[in-house]
C-alpha cells in the first residue's frame, strides 16, 4: 500500500503566483481531508470531501483557496493568488469513513513557501 | 479555537522513563484519538478511545478518558529515543454518526534523551 501521496513535497513561489497542490488518497478510502499546519495556528482543517463531494469547507480561509475532487483517486488544493501568509505545510489525509471512528491516514505533506 | 489543548507543550525525559501527556477539550465527543508526528512527516494514528470507554491499552501506550472533566491522557511507558515526536489529540464533533471531521489539539513536543 503506497499510502496517501502528495505532490510536490516542496514548493517555493512568489507572491501573486498560482499554486496547485495534489493528493492521491489511499485506494478504497472515500473521505479526503486537506489540512494546513503552521507554528502559530497548529493543524487546521481546511476542507473535507466524502465520495468526492465537499462536505465542509468552513475552514477554507479565503476565496483565494479552492479545492476539487474530480474522482475518487485525485484531489487538488489551489491558491490563487498566493500570499506570504499562506506559507505552511499542507497535509492531505484520507479515511474509510464508514463510521466516525475511522482513522485518518496522512500524506507526507507539501511545504509551501511564498516569497 | 482549538477543540483540544495538550499539556504540557513540551516535555523532555530520560530514555526508559514514562511520559504522560494530557489533552482537554470543550464540547461533547463520540471518540478521541491520539496521533504522533515525527519531524517533517505526516501524522500517524496511535489509538482511539470511545466516549463510553475509560481506559485503553496498545503496546506501551495507555490512554484514559474522563468525559466528566473533558480530558484525556496518553502515557508512554519505558520511553525510547524513537518516541521523540509531537503528539496530538483529536476529537470528533460529537455529532451524528458519519461525521468524520476531526479537530486537532495544539500538540505536545516530546523529547527522549538517550
Amino acid at each position: 500500500d503506497a499510502g496517501v501521496i502528495q505532490s510536490p513535497r516542496h514548493e517555493v513561489t512568489e507572491m501573486g503566483q498560482e499554486v496547485t497542490l495534489r493528493c492521491k488518497p489511499i485506494s478504497g478510502h472515500n473521505s479526503l481531508f486537506w489540512y494546513r499546519q503552521t507554528m502559530m495556528r497548529g493543524l487546521e482543517l481546511l476542507i473535507y470531501f466524502n465520495n468526492n463531494v465537499p462536505i465542509d469547507d468552513s475552514g477554507m480561509p479565503e476565496d483565494r483557496f479552492s479545492a476539487k475532487m474530480p474522482n475518487a483517486s485525485f484531489s487538488t488544493l489551489k491558491i490563487q493568488p498566493s500570499e506570504p501568509r499562506d506559507s505552511a505545510v499542507y497535509f492531505c489525509a484520507s479515511s474509510l469513513a464508514l463510521t466516525n471512528r475511522d482513522t485518518q491516514y496522512f500524506g507526507p505533506g507539501t511545504r509551501l513557501t511564498v516569497l | 479555537s482549538q477543540q483540544g489543548e495538550e499539556d504540557p507543550q513540551a516535555l523532555s525525559i530520560q530514555e526508559g522513563e514514562n511520559a504522560t501527556m494530557n489533552c482537554s477539550y470543550k464540547t461533547s465527543i463520540n471518540n478521541l484519538q491520539w496521533y504522533r508526528q515525527n519531524s517533517g512527516r505526516g501524522l500517524v494514528h496511535l489509538i482511539l478511545i470511545r466516549s463510553n470507554e475509560r481506559e485503553k491499552h496498545s503496546g506501551r501506550l495507555r490512554v484514559t478518558l474522563d468525559t466528566s472533566k473533558k480530558s484525556s491522557s496518553l502515557l508512554i511507558t519505558a520511553s525510547r529515543a524513537a518516541d521523540t515526536a509531537s503528539y496530538f489529540c483529536a476529537t470528533d464533533a460529537g455529532s451524528n454518526f458519519g461525521n468524520e471531521k476531526l479537530t486537532f489539539g495544539t500538540g505536545t513536543r516530546l523529547t527522549i534523551i538517550p
